[in-house]
């Protein structure tokens, strides 16, 4: 299986609301990221989880809370957005740093479409 | 901290013609990665350089690294309609855990 699912495709949501995202991978990759992307721009990392913690957090507001309960699955739990969080979020995964044998080649999800009004 | 920058933003490309599209970095990096990103899809990885002055191929696509390890090109040849999407590099610096992606080289392709 080399393949990450995210669910769901879209979502709509309310300022006041709470969702989750989920992703799961079943390529033993022991780290997993989320990334946001708006259209016609670049990912951009939010959270990386390496073995089960969470090792990077780029300054993301606190409304955005990640989890990792297992090494295949990885939440992004979403509470009183904002219209500028509408975004495209990813989830990818990749083998853990082998320092410069050159690992984490990212593989990423079909994303999961929010938009927030 | 680390910048990488593509260019052009967008190609327009004839099919059949040949492009080059770039990605140059602030700081030297330990290896380099291209992604593409078709329209309305997510991005897929395409290839990863390590060694300075590595050129890799992949059918009409091919891949540099500069010397210097801070920069790196992406050449189609014979561009075809399936060539269409965003191209993104991604660079990961010499004593980082992540990666930094490039702006992005958009590709639309004209029959």
């Amino acid at each position: 299986d080399t393949e990450v699912t995210q669910t769901p495709k879209h979502l709509v949501m309310g300022m006041t609301n709470k969702k989750s995202l989920k992703c799961e991978q079943h390529m033993g990759h022991r780290a997993m990221y989320w990334y946001k992307q708006k259209a016609k721009k670049p990912p951009e990392l939010m959270f990386v989880y390496s073995y089960e913690k969470l090792s990077i957090n780029e300054s993301v507001p606190s409304r955005f809370s990640p989890e990792c309960p297992n090494s295949s699955l990885l939440n992004l739990h979403l509470h009183a957005l904002q219209p500028e969080d509408s975004a495209l979020y990813l989830c990818a995964s990749s083998q853990v740093d082998m320092g410069f044998a050159g690992a984490n080649v990212l593989t990423f999800g079909a994303g999961s479409r929010l938009t927030v009004l | 901290g680390q910048q990488v920058m593509q260019i052009p933003q967008y190609q327009h490309v004839q099919e059949g013609e040949d492009f080059t599209t770039y990605c140059n970095s602030s700081t030297t990096l330990s290896n380099i990665q291209w992604y593409k990103q078709r329209p309305g899809g997510h991005p897929v990885f395409l290839i990863q350089l390590v060694k300075s002055g590595e050129v890799k191929k992949q059918k009409r696509l091919t891949f540099q690294f500069g010397e210097a390890k801070k920069n790196s090109s992406l050449h189609i040849t014979a561009t075809q309609t399936t060539d269409v999407g965003t191209y993104f590099c991604a660079g990961r610096g010499a004593a980082g855990n992540k990666l930094t992606f490039g702006g992005g080289t958009r590709v639309l392709v004209k029959p």
